[in-house]
């Protein structure tokens, strides 16, 4: 167990849909970021929030959204879902933003989500 | 634009040998680098990583080796056992877009024969 729990693990879905993947970071642990991993992709980072406040973006399409609560917890909404959104869904924590030293993140086991 | 990139998708290593996976890098601006191993249906756990201004880490049977001249490194397992079987992904960090987060490599997936 990491200690980033991500609900729900598998979701199953239909195009045009709407869904929330949650995740709750290790304790102690203030940054948390969304990656996404499609079929033969890599990890492709989404977006980082840290103590509730965006931070950085990458590749997050305008239909996707997220953010981070008080009690450090965070949500990725996904909307008017398409097929190419099938993906697992990693959420990962780390303890600071800005670092002297190598930035380990810690993962989540993933949220699997089909979409039909 | 995949500015880590791991070339081999997979590796067949017998155990006990070495294993070498490979990866290489087109941003100057990364400081440090990362290794992460993945086990089907688990996130990715931290392996080891390396400052760009070292050229060698090692832990254990774990070594990464970075070539910054040749913007490369590459993570070296010896010796190499069956439960090394996993995918791993050589991650990037430093001056980018993506702030602090890590920008990943594709993968590649190693299997370690008896």
């Amino acid at each position: 167990d990491s200690g980033v729990t991500q609900t729900p693990k598998h979701l199953i879905t239909a195009t045009g849909q709407r869904v929330t993947l949650r995740c709750s970071p290790r304790s102690g642990d203030l940054s948390v970021y969304w990656y996404q991993q499609s079929l033969d992709q890599g990890l492709q980072f989404l977006i980082q929030y840290y103590n509730g406040e965006e931070r950085a973006k990458g590749n997050i399409l305008e239909r996707f959204s997220a953010q981070q609560f008080p009690d450090l917890h965070s949500e990725l909404n996904l909307s008017s879902l398409e097929l190419g959104d099938s993906a697992l869904y990693f959420c990962a924590s780390s303890v600071q933003v800005g670092v002297s030293g190598a930035n380990v993140l810690t993962f989540g086991a993933g949220s699997r989500l089909t979409v039909l | 634009d995949q500015q880590v990139k791991q070339n081999s998708p997979s590796l067949s290593v017998q155990e006990g040998r070495i294993s070498i996976l490979n990866c290489d890098y087109t941003n100057s601006m990364f400081d440090y680098f990362l290794w992460y191993k993945k086990y089907p249906a688990e996130g990715p756990t931290f392996l080891i990583s390396i400052s760009s201004i070292k050229d060698k880490n090692e832990d254990g049977r774990f070594t990464v080796f970075l070539n910054k001249s040749a913007k490369h490194l590459s993570l070296h397992i010896v010796p190499s056992q069956p439960g090394d079987s996993a995918v791993y992904f050589c991650a990037a960090m430093g001056n980018s877009n993506s702030g602090y987060a890590l920008n990943f490599g594709k993968g590649t997936s190693l299997l370690v024969t008896p």
